[in-house]
């Protein structure tokens, strides 16, 4: 069975740094395009991040300089490293494969609550 | 970036009803677009892609239609399930983008 499993959120200070693991099951992280979604709370979705097979990174405009997006192929997991929290960062994180391609998001993991506050 | 409206922001309906969701991108993205739903407290799950394509697993009831601007999800007969709310996607550039969802509630 295909899962992804996401962890390392939690409450952080403006400023700060925090890395979101997504830990991948049924299938090789390395194999396929990966990408990171978060919602604020309330709100709608946005697209943050994208790597590709052959390791190339895409960000969206608000995390540009401040994410980044990597995998470890050994431990089969997807990261995403963040710095310089702000608190319109605050929002749950959810990780992605892609499908058919690096357009599309299917699965995605049950997503993590990242909390950006003093 | 590509902006994508969504219309309406929420519908009421009923079981067994017809019910047709319009995503509208700022400028043209051929077939660029996803559609997926969402319910309260979980992931959003893929509906249709590139415009037209049905996911696997998905029921035949939901479609999809349009290409460059304008498209439409269209679920032919609601049932209790479909209550949930659906946002489309852009592919077509990065960064990728959303529309703002529409919600459908129960009537």
């Amino acid at each position: 069975e295909v899962q992804l499993v996401e962890t390392g959120g939690g409450l952080i200070q403006p400023g700060g740094s925090l890395r979101l693991s997504c830990a991948a099951s049924g299938f090789t992280v390395s194999s396929n395009y990966m990408s990171w979604v978060r919602q604020a709370p309330g709100k709608g979705l946005e697209w943050v991040s994208l790597i590709y097979t052959d390791g190339k990174t895409y960000y969206g405009d608000s995390v540009q300089g401040r994410f980044t997006i990597s995998r470890d192929n050994s431990r089969n997991t997807l990261y995403l490293q963040m710095n310089s929290l702000r608190a319109e960062d605050t929002a749950v994180y959810y990780c992605a494969r892609g499908s058919s391609g690096p357009y599309w998001f299917d699965p995605w993991g049950q997503g993590i609550l990242v909390t950006v506050s003093s | 970036d590509i902006q994508m409206t969504q219309s309406p922001s929420s519908v009421s309906a009923s079981v067994g009803d017809r019910v047709t969701i319009t995503c509208r991108a700022s400028q043209g993205i051929s077939s660029w677009l996803a559609w997926y739903q969402q319910k309260p407290g979980k992931a959003p799950k893929l509906l249709i892609y590139a415009a037209s394509s049905l996911q696997s697993g998905v029921p035949s009831r939901f479609s999809g239609s349009g290409s460059g601007t304008d498209f439409t999800l269209t679920i032919s007969s609601l049932q209790p399930e479909d209550f949930a709310t659906y946002y489309c996607q852009q592919a077509n550039s990065f960064s990728y983008t959303f529309g703002q969802g529409t919600k459908l509630e129960i009537k």
